[in-house]
């Protein structure tokens, strides 16, 4: 069974400030790691995905992310937030061993203050 | 590219009606399409899981005569709530996947019941 855990519900960061949204993971094979943002009554926006490679990733909106074996951790990281960040947002992984499914952690969300 | 279009953005329909919701891939061939219900502050409830030409694979609790999944075409799937009541109002999120890891969302259908 694959599982993904955001352990904040919600954080505040001020506009300039360096932000973080904490995920961790368990999967029995390989994960495909992903980071998906969602703004009201609206579907969820790709950000970045890990899925080989180099560990650090980087993605749209200046959004960055690191895979982290050893912790199962991929936090998503931005240096310098915006008040237009402010939304939902979740970390999503597929083990690749057990086909298609997507498995959502429970969603951080991301309040940017001026 | 990768988009995938959804609509109605909205719908109201009578308790025992039907609706049917669409879920278009617009620029890429979506082998594998996902139906997922988002309740308010919550995360994503996988629903359903279709490839083309094939019957949907429901999960666990998700009535499958209720919720009719057709993905007739590589561009297309459908889902119908059928004899809709009340606690079927929710949002529901269509994701597609083609040839690439990540998959992608459509905007939503907000449905309510009366």
């Amino acid at each position: 069974a694959q599982s993904v855990a955001q352990p904040e519900d919600q954080v505040n960061v001020a506009e300039g400030n360096p932000l973080t949204v904490k995920c961790t993971y368990s999967v029995s094979g390989n994960p495909y790691l992903f980071w998906y943002v969602q703004y009201p009554n609206r579907g969820l926006q790709f950000l970045l995905k890990y899925i080989t490679g180099d560990n650090l990733v980087k993605g749209s909106y200046g959004f960055e992310a690191e895979f982290n074996k050893s912790q199962t951790s991929f936090h998503l990281k931005k240096p310098s937030a915006l008040v237009s960040d402010s939304a939902l947002y979740f970390c999503a992984v597929r083990d690749k061993a057990a086909g298609n499914k997507l498995t959502f952690g429970g969603g951080t969300r991301v309040l940017v203050k001026p | 590219g990768a988009v995938v279009s959804q609509h109605p953005s909205r719908v109201i329909c009578k308790s025992g009606t039907s609706v049917k919701i669409e879920c278009r891939s617009l620029d890429f061939q979506a082998t594998t399409m996902f139906w997922y219900r988002q309740f308010p502050k919550q995360s994503l409830m996988l629903m359903a899981t279709s490839n083309e030409g094939s019957k949907a694979t429901y999960e666990q609790g998700v009535e499958k005569d209720k919720f009719l999944i057709n993905h007739a075409s590589l561009t297309l799937s459908t889902l119908t709530v059928t004899s809709a009541h009340p606690e079927d109002s929710s949002f529901y999120i269509c994701s597609a996947r083609g040839t690439k890891e990540e998959a992608f969302f459509g905007q939503g259908t907000r449905l309510t019941v009366v």
